[in-house]
């Protein structure tokens, strides 16, 4: 089935260490691409998104994802975490062909960082 | 602008209850929609409006109805309330369907008891 699929469920790292969050989705053709963050017990809040273009875009807080076409893949990269980083992390697609603005959303993976 | 917002926070419903959950938002965006999240499967997308007066089914609608008689609001109703139906439920709102950002509102936490 179409999916998107996050390999991570629940990461732990230590301040300072290097995220790379994983994200593959199954769909051909045009997509739209996008991470969210959830802060504990809040709501979901855009951290980047990808259309067209660059495919290294860069978000808020630091983080960035990199776009690979030919791997189906829209990874999520933080070169130093802080321990306000802790929080569920969601991939999400949009297929624009499909007309219906619908977001597919990966599972969730979380992420605990530790002082 | 207040941006997405939704009521009650929280709610407990007995099964066979119903009741409405309100989303409101004040940015003038076309595109609404609502979505569940259920541990270890992110969300998903219950019912969508593409403009006033014009609904349409998810992924998951059996058990929900939605109307948009406005703009700004989009309410979901829980018509016969279910224990399959606890879950943590967002609004979203965007300026379009295609190539824009939604913005989530805060979230009604639902426990069917």
């Amino acid at each position: 089935a179409q999916s998107v699929s996050q390999h991570n469920h629940h990461v732990i790292l230590s301040e300072a260490a290097s995220l790379e969050l994983g994200c593959n989705y199954s769909y051909g053709g045009t997509v739209n691409l996008f991470w969210y963050v959830q802060y504990p017990g809040q709501h979901l809040q855009l951290l980047l998104k990808y259309f067209s273009g660059d495919p290294l875009v860069k978000g808020i807080k630091g983080f960035e994802a990199e776009f690979i076409k030919s791997k189906f893949s829209f990874n999520l990269r933080k070169p130093s975490v802080q321990w306000s980083d802790t929080a569920e992390y969601f991939c999400a697609v949009n297929r624009p062909s499909s007309n219906t603005g619908k977001l597919i959303f990966g599972q969730g993976t979380t992420l605990q960082v530790k002082p | 602008n207040a941006g997405v917002t939704q009521t009650p926070k929280f709610q407990v419903l007995k099964t066979g209850q119903s009741m409405t959950l309100q989303c409101a938002q004040d940015m003038n965006h076309e595109y609404m929609s609502w979505y569940r999240q259920d541990p270890g499967m992110g969300l998903r997308l219950i019912h969508y409006s593409v403009g006033a007066g014009i609904t349409d089914q998810g992924e998951v609608p059996n058990g929900y109805n939605v109307s948009r008689s406005t703009t700004e609001d989009f309410p979901l109703r829980l018509l016969s309330a279910a224990p399959s139906q606890t879950s943590v439920y967002f609004c979203a709102s965007s300026l379009g369907r295609i190539a824009y950002e939604q913005y989530f509102g805060p979230g009604t936490r639902l426990t069917v008891t």
